[in-house]
């Protein structure tokens, strides 16, 4: 059964930092890309961040851009999203998705929809 | 940038009634690249159709999406007591995005 677990929010003061970690097993973690997608409060869903895996391509939307790091440990099958420079827009629950993946005979190929997700951890940013 | 409109933004219906929800994007996605999910108050997203018309594990046959180019619909043919909650279409191109969700609730 694919679980994933995230950890690591609470309340940071703008312009703090925070790490997100995500906790994956039920799968072979290293064989997927894996996503951050965040929810405002009362709001609709927001991609954040992905990264392939092998963690040598990231991607990242353009409102978090130069501000957070998305890496992966595949030893310890846990994902990390490095937030700094924090805004009050950025709280939000994170939630940690392993991204969607379709093989053929040969070759298999990431598509990001996100078909496992977590329970969520709340990041509030407010002085 | 493709951005994705759903509509109704409220739909009210009662159990057995059929639902129709609309996902229109502002420029053709490629391969059909649209995903619909369910999520219910507290709750994580629940992934249900990807490639617009393919079920994910788990995702009853009374549930199916269909569509191309800009438009992509999701029918629920007769709404049990659980369908009842928020739905989002996402596009899964260059840049994932998703719609802004349609909240089915029980007339």
């Amino acid at each position: 059964e694919v679980q994933l677990v995230e950890s690591g929010g609470g309340l940071v003061q703008p312009g703090g930092s925070l790490r997100l970690s995500c906790a994956a097993s039920g799968f072979i973690f290293r064989n997927y890309a894996m996503a951050w997608v965040r929810q405002a409060p009362g709001k609709g869903l927001e991609w954040v961040s992905a990264i392939n895996g092998n963690g040598g391509g990231t991607y990242y939307a353009d409102s978090v851009k130069g501000r957070f790091t998305i890496s992966r440990d595949n030893s310890k099958n846990t994902l990390y999203l490095q937030m700094n420079t924090l805004r009050a827009e950025d709280t939000a629950v994170y939630y940690c998705a392993k991204v969607g993946q379709e093989c053929s005979s040969t070759s298999c190929y990431s598509y990001h929809y996100f078909d496992y997700w977590g329970q969520g951890t709340l990041v509030t940013v407010s002085s | 940038e493709i951005v994705l409109t759903q509509s109704p933004g409220t739909l009210s219906l009662s159990p057995g009634e059929r639902a129709t929800l609309s996902c229109r994007a502002s420029q053709s996605v490629s391969s059909s690249y649209i995903a619909w999910y369910q999520q219910k108050p507290g709750q994580a997203p629940r992934l249900l159709i990807y490639g617009a018309s393919t079920r994910a594990t788990g995702t009853p046959d009374r549930l199916s999406g269909s569509g191309s180019g800009t438009d992509f619909t999701l029918t629920i043919s007769r709404l049990e007591p659980e369908d009842f909650a928020v739905y989002y279409c996402q596009q899964y191109g260059v840049s994932p995005k998703f719609g802004q969700g349609t909240k089915v609730e029980i007339k």
